[in-house]
């Protein structure tokens, strides 16, 4: 299966502040990343879909200026939480889609928002 | 739209005693189904899929999970549970494109 390295695994910004999380797809050309969002004990919900070369397609109350998705090669996608407040701290996770069906996940970033 | 039901958000089960994570789910076609475990603080680690063929499918860590299309039912069973079995649970639905639909999660307690 695909390798995928998510970093960094932990983060802690102040309120106010961006942070960057990158996503690379390490043994596998991905067309097709999934960003995905886990609050405290609950499940993982879609955010996006971030699609090389094009603008990613965001869930339905996804702010999509918030969390800004730019997928510029196919080993690496990024996820920006801008101007981050502490409601945003969560834990993120990206995936690859290989081969159509099965999904490759990263490690996750845990993100506090101080 | 699709859908995943995990009906049990908690299970407490003996050490040694058997398994079994309940998962129901909600699809217009012939679904792809995963089950997934996350330990406290870490990702996600794949336990077994179903894409199609034999209903009964075989994962790691001594898990199964049988493919009920009548039942739409996915669910994950081990007949004999170990301490590090501890962990949240996760099963999810995918279309052809990889995208996941996760279940609500069931935590899995083990005592000894």
């Amino acid at each position: 299966g695909a390798v995928v390295s998510q970093h960094p695994s932990r983060v802690i910004c102040k309120s106010g502040t961006s942070v960057k999380i990158e996503c690379r797809s390490l043994d596998f050309q991905a067309t097709t990343m999934f960003w995905y969002r886990q609050f405290p004990k609950q499940s993982l919900m879609l955010m996006a879909t971030s699609n090389e070369g094009s603008k990613a397609t965001y869930e339905q109350g996804v702010e999509k200026d918030k969390f800004l998705i730019n997928h510029a090669s196919l080993t690496l996608s990024t996820l920006t939480v801008t101007s981050a407040h502490p409601e945003d701290s969560s834990f993120y996770i990206c995936s690859v889609g290989s081969g159509g069906t099965e999904a490759f996940f990263g490690q996750g970033t845990r993100l506090t928002v101080v | 739209a699709q859908s995943v039901t995990q009906p049990d958000i908690h299970i407490t089960v003996s050490e040694g005693a058997s398994l079994e994570l309940r998962c129901n789910y909600s699809y217009g076609a012939t679904p792809y189904l995963f089950w997934y475990v996350q330990s406290p603080g870490q990702g996600l680690q794949l336990l077994l899929k179903y894409f199609s063929g034999d209903t009964l499918v075989q994962g790691i860590k001594g898990f199964e999970a049988e493919f009920k299309r009548s039942q739409s039912s996915f669910n994950l069973r081990k007949p004999s549970v170990h301490w590090s079995d501890a962990a949240e649970y996760f099963c999810a639905v995918s279309d052809s494109w990889g995208k996941l639909q996760f279940g609500a999660g069931t935590q899995v307690v083990v005592t000894p």
